[in-house]
């Protein structure tokens, strides 16, 4: 059970958009329709942002938005704001009933 | 509902981790599967385990030799147990509330060093 891969850091102006990608296997991200991203700011627990691969929560701003395309799943931060600068892993269900996280991506705002 | 772990904060290599996750304003009843995340710092979220309120529980393959789950639904938490612990198993620990196929509610954390 391999870690999904996701870019290092990205980063984006203010009121720009930025898009953080989540590549698995046709085992993962490939095969299940349960793909979640979280947000977590440093010293926080993380917070859901989207989940079965593009739904929003109340409260979560329209500005993020996601899909997914294979195996490689995407989040979209439009309209950059400075309290987007976090940490995001995507999350995906995985065989055997287990889950498996993103290495993660640190989103800055320039 | 809120979430809060308890744990031990600093252990010493081969004891054994014991993590209790109390949960307050709703009842547990409110999700069928509850489980634990783990992270290490500066480092990314590692899923440990789930169990569900009827006793079924899923580990992350890597971690089954090492680790038991449990619930106790009259008290309202559930547990972890992590067993021969190493440096390795440093880590801020959460437990979580599942909403379908992802955790939609998480304790704030317990930072769990394993030293000498």
């Amino acid at each position: 059970q391999s870690a999904l891969t996701q870019p290092r850091s990205v980063s984006g102006s203010p009121g720009q958009s930025v898009t953080i990608s989540c590549t698995g296997t046709s085992s993962d991200v490939g095969n299940y329709n349960y793909v979640t991203w979280y947000q977590q700011h440093p010293g926080k627990a993380p917070k859901v942002m989207i989940y079965d691969v593009s739904k929003r929560p109340s409260g979560v701003p329209d500005r993020f938005s996601a899909s997914k395309s294979g195996n490689t799943a995407s989040l979209t931060i439009s309209g950059l704001q400075a309290e987007d600068e976090a940490d995001y892993y995507c999350c995906s269900y995985a065989p055997g009933y287990t889950y498996v996280f993103g290495t993660g991506t640190e989103v800055t705002v320039l | 509902v809120q979430l809060q772990e308890s744990g031990p904060g600093l252990m010493k290599p081969s004891g054994a981790l014991s993590l209790t996750c109390d949960v307050s304003g709703g009842s547990i009843s409110s999700s069928n599967w509850w489980g634990w995340v783990r992270q290490p710092p500066g480092k990314g979220l590692e899923w440990i385990a789930e169990i569900s309120l009827s006793g079924t529980i899923h580990y992350n393959p890597s971690l089954k030799s090492r680790v038991t789950i449990s619930v106790d639904r009259s008290k309202n938490l559930f547990s972890l147990n992590l067993s021969s612990v190493i440096a390795a198993d440093t880590a801020v620990y959460y437990c979580v509330r599942h909403g379908s196929y992802y955790f939609d509610c998480w304790g704030q954390g317990t930072l769990v060093t394993v030293s000498s």
